[in-house]
């Protein structure tokens, strides 16, 4: 079945760097989405892309849609404490158009200070 | 309502016990989304209602779990015959139409399930 791997499954980093975090498949993608959960809370869109190579910015948060289609990444420059949370990767595939979209595991992404 | 609602936002059953749990889309939205989240795990696709139908249940774990929609609002999930391994966050998701749901869900808060 549909599989997305995400990684790293948690960092730990100094409040000020930057973070990197990637989401990989075997399938091709034709959308990406990249949600954040709070804990106690449901995920919030933070990202969304349909493009290959497509680089999107929301603030602090960049994240690209992968040239072959079964990857994306997400970025964060100089976190700070409230980046706190796991963020998850999601993709539909063009057969599933208007069903569901699959999620990878997240990654915990813990902001020290 | 302004966002997803959920309720309970905990429950705790005894194993073998039925439970409900209630979603309450945004006003207006006709795609409802059912997920599953386990103890750090990542979300599990349960079931999509566009309208009142679901065109897809294939990810209802077993024919213990059931889920309807009424009116193109309210979703209720039921879970009969509680078991230990049915413990988990289940999140309520909705978009405007099948079409936007690919600009992505809005999520209610959850409600924590625990079977003891």
């Amino acid at each position: 079945g549909q599989q997305l791997n995400q990684s790293p499954q948690s960092m730990f980093i100094q409040e000020g760097e930057d973070v990197s975090m990637n989401c990989t498949s075997s399938s091709i993608f034709n959308t990406w989405l990249w949600y954040k959960q709070d804990p106690g809370e449901g995920p919030v869109l933070l990202i969304a892309l349909y493009k290959a190579g497509e680089l999107t910015s929301n603030g602090r948060l960049t994240a690209q849609f992968g040239i072959t289609r079964k990857d994306s990444f997400l970025n964060i420059s100089a976190s700070i404490p409230s980046d706190v949370g796991i963020y998850f990767c999601a993709g539909q595939r063009l057969e599933n158009y208007g069903q569901n979209f699959v999620f990878g595991p997240g990654t915990r992404l813990s902001v020290l200070p | 309502g302004a966002g997803v609602s959920q309720s309970p936002s905990n429950k705790v059953t005894e194993k073998g016990k039925d439970v409900e749990l209630r979603c309450d889309p945004i006003s207006g939205h006709t795609a409802l989304y059912w997920y599953r989240q386990s103890l750090g795990q990542g979300l599990e696709f349960l079931i999509y209602f566009q309208g009142n139908s679901a065109p897809d249940k294939s990810g209802l774990p077993s024919d213990r779990f059931s889920a309807e929609r009424t009116g193109g609002s309210v979703s209720t999930l039921t879970i009969q015959r509680t078991q230990q391994e049915d413990s988990a966050v289940y999140l309520c998701a909705s978009s405007l139409d099948f079409r936007t749901g690919g600009y992505g869900y809005t999520f209610g808060s959850g409600t924590r399930l625990t079977v003891v």
